[in-house]
């Protein structure tokens, strides 16, 4: 099983609309997790933190499910300015840095 | 006034040469990477490094290596450099506290000929 998965997308939404993403990790000692967002032809920026309790920054909320190793990031409002590929970063299994999934691609279409 | 700064932007040179990407930070920062991504994508570490200690995927050839005068900069030396090794590779750092992330430079387009 391969460290962080994610669904490559893309995912192709109109303005306005909803939409979720789910990454599933293997390591289950993992403490550390995040979201980045990455442009095209451009670095990675760190989206969010996601914390046990979950946590919300305005649109944007992450969940964390340790139980069943799975982090999710919802986007309400989708914005055309929110097309990205979006990362699910997760301590890697000897704690020495941090594994990047493949990324999720989201379209938000007018 | 950039963070994390890495130069050249782009990076175009022939199967065989070899080659340096410089890469600094003014974060204060302990940790610093390098990142490879590929045609597909995937972001794969290449090493960590902080003034103790060296972590090398082992899966990265021995043409690649690190240099770090200081603290503040991580270089990238190739040589022999091959097709394959053309991608993004991107320098990053960190504090040593875990929830703070990365914070990334803005990346080295290197095409090999």
């Amino acid at each position: 099983r391969k460290e962080v998965e994610q669904d490559p997308g893309p995912f192709n939404v109109p303005e306005g609309a909803t939409v979720a993403f789910n990454c599933t990790y293997s390591n289950s000692a993992s403490q550390s997790f995040f979201w980045y967002r990455q442009d095209c032809r451009k670095e990675p920026k760190l989206l969010m933190s996601v914390y046990s309790s979950g946590n919300e920054d305005g649109r944007f909320t992450a969940q964390l499910n340790r139980a069943s190793q799975y982090i999710s990031l919802l986007i309400r409002d989708s914005k055309l300015s929110d097309s990205a590929t979006y990362l699910c970063v997760v301590n890697s299994d000897d704690g020495q840095n941090f594994v990047f999934g493949p990324g999720t691609r989201l379209s938000v279409l007018p | 006034d950039t963070a994390v700064s890495q130069t050249p932007k782009y990076l175009v040179t022939q199967m065989g040469n070899d080659k340096s990407i410089k890469c600094e930070q003014n974060l204060g920062h302990d940790t610093m990477y390098w990142y490879k991504q590929d045609s597909k994508k995937f972001l794969k570490i290449m090493f960590s490094y902080n003034n103790k200690e060296l972590i090398i995927n082992e899966t990265v050839p021995n043409r690649f290596s690190p240099k770090s005068p200081d603290k503040a900069h991580l270089n990238l030396h190739i040589n022999s450099l091959e097709l394959g090794d053309s991608a993004v590779y991107f320098c990053a750092s960190s504090p040593p506290w875990a929830n703070y992330g990365y914070t990334f430079g803005s990346g080295t387009r290197l095409t090999v000929v």
